[in-house]
């Protein structure tokens, strides 16, 4: 399985930290992506980078992709209350077809 | 809104009912999908069809019957459910496989 991983599987930060979560996978990747989920929301596509990028940036969002370690990590910068949600990394594996293959996610709070 | 509005948002039904969740995306996709996400479990891929063809069937229990009439419509038909299929369900959609996708908000399914 190529399943991603995310680590912590909860975090808690102060409004106008940074949070960092980290996502690892076992096989090669055609591209990872990083999806946020609100409470008895659908999933939101955040950000998309591929196997031959390192880092990517979007707004206050910064995710880099590690290949020889497998591992990927999401960046929110200045974080707001708003950004309380669930974290999901997704893998484009390069022998899955159509299949993205998601991590558990992590829950984010930032308090006010 | 993105795009894809799924109905009902909530559905309650008997393991001897029959009901269907209804799909609808307004993207000009290629591609839908049906997830099941259950508590503290991954998000688990159901169905795939691109262009109106079913691509992948990840071994769901043959009591879920997807339909896929046009591109725009995905239908998932529930017959004989067991309590252990109470999650949320979700459909998608992107433009080709393997792009990101937009996802909806869901049907919170409970089997009594």
């Amino acid at each position: 399985s190529q399943q991603g991983e995310e680590d912590p599987q909860a975090l808690s930060i102060q409004e106008g930290e940074n949070a960092t979560m980290n996502c690892s996978y076992k096989t090669s990747i055609n591209n990872l992506q990083w999806y946020r989920q609100n409470s008895g929301r659908g999933l939101v596509h955040l950000i998309l980078i591929r196997s031959n990028e390192r880092e990517k940036h979007s707004g206050r969002l910064r995710v880099t992709l590690d290949t020889s370690k497998k591992s990927s990590s999401l960046l929110i910068t200045a974080s707001r209350a708003a950004d309380t949600a669930s974290y999901f990394c997704a893998t484009d594996g390069e022998t899955s077809g159509s299949r993205l293959t998601f991590g558990e996610g992590t829950q984010l709070t930032v308090n006010p | 809104e993105t795009g894809v509005t799924q109905t009902p948002r909530h559905l309650v039904m008997g393991m001897t009912n029959k009901k269907s969740l209804k799909c609808e995306q307004h993207l000009g996709h290629n591609a839908m999908y049906w997830y099941k996400q259950s508590a503290k479990k991954p998000l688990e891929l159901m169905f795939v069809y691109n262009f109106k063809e079913q691509t992948e069937n990840n071994s769901v229990p043959s009591r879920f019957s997807p339909e896929c009439p046009n591109s725009s419509h995905l239908f998932l038909h529930l017959h004989t459910l067991q309590p252990e299929d109470s999650a949320l369900y979700l459909c998608a959609s992107s433009q080709e496989r393997n792009q990101p996708q937009h996802f909806g908000d869901g049907t919170r399914l409970s089997i009594l």
